[in-house]
């Protein structure tokens, strides 16, 4: 089975900076996502980051804060800027393959603390 | 918009019994797709199963299986003969199968499920 794997996989950061989430597929991917979970919550899902174009962001989420991108099909960045204490959370990216279209298999996440 | 609604927000079993979770969803479409998610301490998001609405047949993974009523739209999880590694947050989740919103995943608000030796 394939190995989807995020970097780094938990950060200590100071408000006001900005940090970089990598996820890489060791396989070729149709869709990737991105989701935020906050603390004690449910996932929710950030955007879809759409290969050589520009994310799909969902309402409450935008590019200045959260820029994504995806040069290839096995590869993602998120980036979360400007950070303050709320946007303390585990990050998740999410990917779904052509053998199996309307699934979506996570990465192990990366948990974000921002003091 | 789609809603899914966990209304157990714990629940706790003896190693070696069964146990129901519970999930019903709010949708007005007719072609989508069901899952339960599994998420133990280690945070990792493992699928446990996955329900095609049009297919009437219940599916199953070893332990694990479901009771799609469609009708009711309502989608539980039964776990047999718990094991103390199946302690973890399950989430149950929904997905169009295509449309505007296809590719989003709507989550429940989650079970804590624990297994007690």
């Amino acid at each position: 089975s394939a190995v989807i794997s995020q970097k780094p996989s938990r950060d200590i950061c100071q408000r006001g900076t900005s940090l970089t989430i990598q996820c890489q597929v060791d396989s070729q991917v149709t869709m990737m996502f991105w989701y935020r979970q906050q603390p004690g919550q449910s996932l929710t899902l950030i955007a879809t980051a759409n290969q050589g174009s520009e994310a799909t962001y969902e309402s409450g989420f935008v590019i200045d804060k959260f820029p994504i991108s995806r040069p290839n099909l096995t590869f993602s960045t998120l980036t979360v800027s400007n950070m303050s204490p709320e946007d303390s959370s585990i990050y998740l990216c999410s990917v779904e393959f052509a053998s199996s279209p309307d699934t979506q298999y996570f990465g192990p996440g990366t948990r974000l603390t921002v003091l | 918009a789609q809603t899914v609604t966990q209304s157990q927000p714990e629940m706790s079993v003896q190693e070696a019994e069964t146990v129901t979770l519970s999930c019903t969803y709010d949708t007005s479409e007719n072609n989508y797709y069901l899952f339960w998610y599994k998420q133990p301490p280690s945070r990792q998001m493992i699928l446990v199963i996955r329900q095609e609405a049009y297919k009437q047949q219940n599916a199953t993974e070893n332990r694990f299986s479901v009771n799609f009523q469609k009708a009711a739209k309502s989608f539980s999880l039964k776990i047999s003969d718990s094991q103390l590694g199946d302690t973890a947050m399950y989430f149950c989740a929904f997905t169009n199968a295509g449309g505007t919103s296809y590719g989003k995943l709507t989550f429940g608000q989650g079970t804590i499920l624990t297994v007690h030796p």
